[in-house]
Parts: structure tokens; C-alpha cells; sequence
């Protein structure tokens, strides 16, 4: 079974703060994805990579950095939070096939963030 | 526009009853096409791939229709332990390799 983990499920940080969202997959997959989820909005890719050291923007990388020294673990970076990075944040990884099964994305439980 | 749009619901149905969901996608190089299941509180899981040719899954049941942009999921027979948030997922080729977009999905809760 693949199992993505996710290092915290619920965190409670002030406006200003720097957070650490770390991601680590079991599975030996390339590609790995950071979410946030907003009730009405769905899934909103915030930065992927497709291999080590390697990082792609994706549709709302604003305020974010991620880091992906090892294969397994892809951290998301909040450089300086904010209100209304308050949200659900999701890690996923998937094979990099160019079959339908690489593409299937495995989630992490989510880490619910909250900036006051 | 959205790329895609999906029915936010809920959709509230008793038990044993029949319920479809509807998906469009606005870019018609969208390759492959994919069902996930949310529950509450919970990360999403993939429920089942959709292929051209319709494909079946005990009494789930995905129609892909390229023409119109059009993806459906039918479930028959419903259980209360299918009340739960169901996200239509599209891949399209992107330089690079392939963008994954999601749905905002559709809820669903199935009474007794």
C-alpha cells in the first residue's frame, strides 16, 4: 500500500511566522504535489516536482516555496504567513508512467493550518 | 470558466436510490479522466479511472464523452457509506509532462 504521511495534522501558527509543511512518500514515486483545499474552490496545486531538487510553479505558488532534497520528502514553506493562508493543505506523490496509473496521485491525511 | 465544473450539490437521496454526477472539462486535449472519493475530513482516494468505452465497477459506473467534454459517474443501489465528497479529475499534457485538475467536487449524503 502506498502511504503518504504528513508531519502534522492540525497547526496553529501567528501572522508573520515561517511553517514547515513537511511531505515524505513510501513509495519510490518521482512526482510528488503540494495542495491547499478551500471549501468551493477544490484542489489548488500550489508547486510539484517531478525529481529530486527539481520544483515546478503550479496555480498559486504565491507566499509558498517548496524544497525536495530526497526523493521521498517534499517540504512546502509559508516564508511569512498569512490570514489567508488558513486552509487545508494536502501532500500527494504518483509513479511517473506514461500510463493511467501514473497519474494516479496518492494523498496524505492533510494538514489543517490555521494563521491567526 | 473553470477547466472543470462539477454540480457542488449536495445531493441528498435515500437509500437504494440511483444517483449521477456530472463533470465538464473545457480543454478538449484532456487525455485521461478519473473519479475520486472525499469523505469528510479526509484526504482524496481514488474511486475509479473513466474510459471512452464507459467502464463498470460493482454499481459504480463511468461514461466519458469526448464530443461534448462530458464525464459522468452513476452509482446504483445507494449505501449510506457513499455519503461523501466525489471530485472529477482531468490530465492534460503540459510542457513538461501533464497538469492533474480537480474538480471542486460534489457532494453526496445518502439517508436511511
Amino acid at each position: 500500500d502506498v502511504k503518504v504521511t504528513q508531519s502534522s495534522r492540525y497547526l496553529v501558527k501567528r501572522t508573520g511566522e515561517k511553517v514547515f509543511l513537511e511531505c515524505v512518500q513510501d513509495m519510490d514515486h518521482e512526482n510528488m504535489f503540494w495542495y491547499r483545499q478551500d471549501p468551493g474552490l477544490g484542489l489548488r496545486l500550489i508547486y510539484f516536482s517531478y525529481d529530486v531538487k527539481m520544483k515546478e510553479k503550479g496555480d498559486i505558488p504565491e507566499g509558498y516555496s517548496v524544497s525536495r532534497e530526497k526523493k521521498e520528502r517534499f517540504s512546502l514553506i509559508l516564508e511569512s504567513a498569512s490570514t489567508n493562508q488558513t486552509s487545508m493543505y494536502l501532500c500527494a506523490s504518483s509513479q511517473q508512467t506514461g500510463g493511467r496509473a501514473g497519474h494516479t496521485q496518492y494523498f496524505g491525511p492533510g494538514t489543517r493550518l490555521t494563521v491567526l | 470558466r473553470k477547466e472543470v465544473e462539477q454540480d457542488p450539490g449536495p445531493f441528498n437521496v435515500p437509500e437504494g436510490a440511483t444517483v449521477a454526477f456530472n463533470c465538464t472539462y473545457s480543454n478538449s486535449a484532456s487525455q485521461s479522466f478519473f473519479w475520486y472519493r472525499q469523505d469528510c475530513r479526509k484526504e482524496p482516494k481514488l474511486l475509479m479511472s473513466v474510459y471512452s468505452s464507459g467502464n463498470e465497477d460493482g454499481r459504480f459506473t463511468a461514461q466519458l464523452n469526448r464530443a461534448s467534454q462530458y464525464i459522468s459517474l452513476l452509482i446504483r443501489d445507494s449505501k449510506l457509506s457513499d455519503s461523501a465528497t466525489y471530485l472529477c479529475v482531468v490530465n492534460k499534457v503540459n510542457t513538461g509532462g501533464f497538469k492533474t485538475i480537480f474538480g471542486a467536487g460534489t457532494r453526496l449524503f445518502v439517508k436511511a
